[in-house]
């Protein structure tokens, strides 16, 4: 059975740092291009970052661009996303979710807060 | 402001039939036949309806279905269901450096 699990997430203060991981099962993690997805509360789904199979091509969007950093270890059949300089409008559930949109984590909620 | 531009809300009684719509631009969902459609209840994650504009997952009961015709997508849902109510979200690969864009949902509501 796939399974992706997000951990990590937690209230933090405007410019603090959090690092999410999720972990994968279920499929041969390194072959797949994994995503980030977000959903601040009571709005919509805003895709966050994309990383390859090989970590060799990563996007952001531009909201994240420059504070978030994602990256992979296929050994540990692990993706993460650090975020720094922290804003309240980067509030919201983060969701990994594989690149063919099968399947998604459960998601955890990141609360930016002073 | 999202990239894919869907109706707020759409509502239908049980058993009649439903279109939702998402209308991008030759970037993304007129460019490409790469449009997926998500089925999302309150406190949970997304789940995958439709694939490549018309194509079901399996076990995604076939009252659901996909088209598109220039840069509108649209998903069906026939013979509906108390349990089709739900927020549904249109997504489309683009050519621009976010390779993957969302529409701002719909909210189904069964009647």
């Amino acid at each position: 059975e796939v399974q992706l699990v997000e951990s990590g997430g937690g209230l933090v203060q405007p410019g603090g740092s959090l690092r999410l991981s999720c972990a994968a099962s279920g499929f041969t993690f390194s072959s797949y291009s994994m995503n980030w997805v977000r959903q601040a509360p009571g709005k919509g789904l805003e895709w966050v970052s994309y990383i390859s199979s090989s970590s060799s091509t990563i996007y952001y969007a531009d909201s994240v661009k420059g504070r978030f950093t994602i990256s992979r270890d296929n050994a540990k059949n692990s993706l993460y996303l650090q975020m720094n300089s922290l804003r309240d409008e980067d509030t919201a559930v983060y969701y990994c979710a594989r690149s063919d949109g099968n399947y998604w984590g459960q998601g955890t909620l990141v609360t930016v807060s002073s | 402001q999202s990239a894919l531009t869907q109706p707020a809300s759409v509502s239908g009684s049980p058993g009649q039939s439903i279109t939702i719509s998402c209308t991008g631009t030759s970037s993304d969902v007129g460019g490409y036949n790469y449009v997926s459609w998500y089925q999302q209840h309150p406190g949970k994650a997304p789940k995958l309806m439709i694939y490549e504009v018309s194509n079901r997952p399996s076990g995604v009961p076939d009252r659901f279905s996909g088209s598109k015709s220039g840069n509108t997508a649209s998903l069906t849902i026939s013979g509906l269901q108390a349990e089709d109510e739900a927020d549904y979200y249109c997504s489309s690969y683009t050519s621009s450096s976010t390779p993957w864009v969302f529409g701002g949902g719909t909210k189904l509501t069964v009647l």
